[in-house]
């Protein structure tokens, strides 16, 4: 079965502009979750997907991020306006649902780098 | 508040030495999982295991060991005879949460970086 993917896997942009992050998780996992990690820190939650329902998003730092998971299936992560402390890596995980926490299947990450 | 502490920032050793990489964890939950990851220089992270706070038992894969512990809040983890291949970051991570909920963020801890020289 094919893993979590993340597209692009690197993007540089200028501060003001605006990226797109995609993840598409395993097929069949109803859980989706993004995290960033900040270079040198730990790896931060942002939000967690149920099917198309966000069911936390404690995470985003604020309102100049934004997620979607329409239909259910890959989610989307823009960052608009970006700035220089948007720098970091984006991951993505997936899970299938089931009780508690279960293994969280991550993908490549997505290196963003704004100057 | 749930916490996870990796105190060693990186460790280095000579390759086939056995190797233990700490985590301590904090959490009011009675119910909560704790989790390794490994990220190899090409940067995906890899999971390696998950365990409930209900199984202690300590858990051998391989040339990789867990040894959980709750009276002492740890989840350390061992290599033995360490090779260069196990070159890495290793994530020490903790979920919570009923047994009937869904899904469930993951606190990290800094990591601890890994090198086996040959």
């Amino acid at each position: 079965e094919a893993g979590v993917t993340q597209f692009p896997s690197h993007s540089v942009i200028e501060k003001g502009q605006t990226v797109t992050l995609r993840c598409d998780p395993i097929s069949g996992h109803d859980n989706l979750y993004w995290y960033r990690r900040v270079m040198g820190k730990e790896i931060k939650f942002l939000l967690h997907f149920v099917k198309e329902s966000k069911q936390d998003e404690s995470g985003m730092p604020n309102n100049r991020f934004l997620a979607e998971r329409t239909g259910g299936t890959y989610s989307t992560l823009k960052v608009q306006p970006a700035e220089l402390e948007d720098s970091g890596v984006y991951f993505c995980a997936s899970s299938r649902i089931q009780g508690g926490v279960g293994e969280q299947y991550f993908g490549p990450g997505t290196r963003l780098t704004v100057t | 508040a749930q916490k996870v502490t990796q105190a060693q920032t990186e460790i280095s050793v000579v390759e086939k030495e056995d190797v233990t990489l700490d985590c301590v964890y904090e959490t009011r939950d009675t119910t909560y999982y704790l989790f390794w990851y490994k990220q190899p220089p090409s940067g995906e992270l890899v999971f390696l295991i998950r365990r409930n706070s209900f199984d202690e038992q300590n858990e051998i894969s391989g040339r990789y060991s867990w040894n959980f512990q709750k009276s002492t809040s740890s989840f350390n983890f061992t290599i033995t005879a360490s090779q260069v291949v196990d070159s890495a970051v290793y994530f020490c991570a903790l979920g919570w949460g009923l047994i009937y909920n869904q899904g469930g963020k993951l606190i990290f801890g800094q990591g601890t970086e890994l090198s086996v020289k040959p």
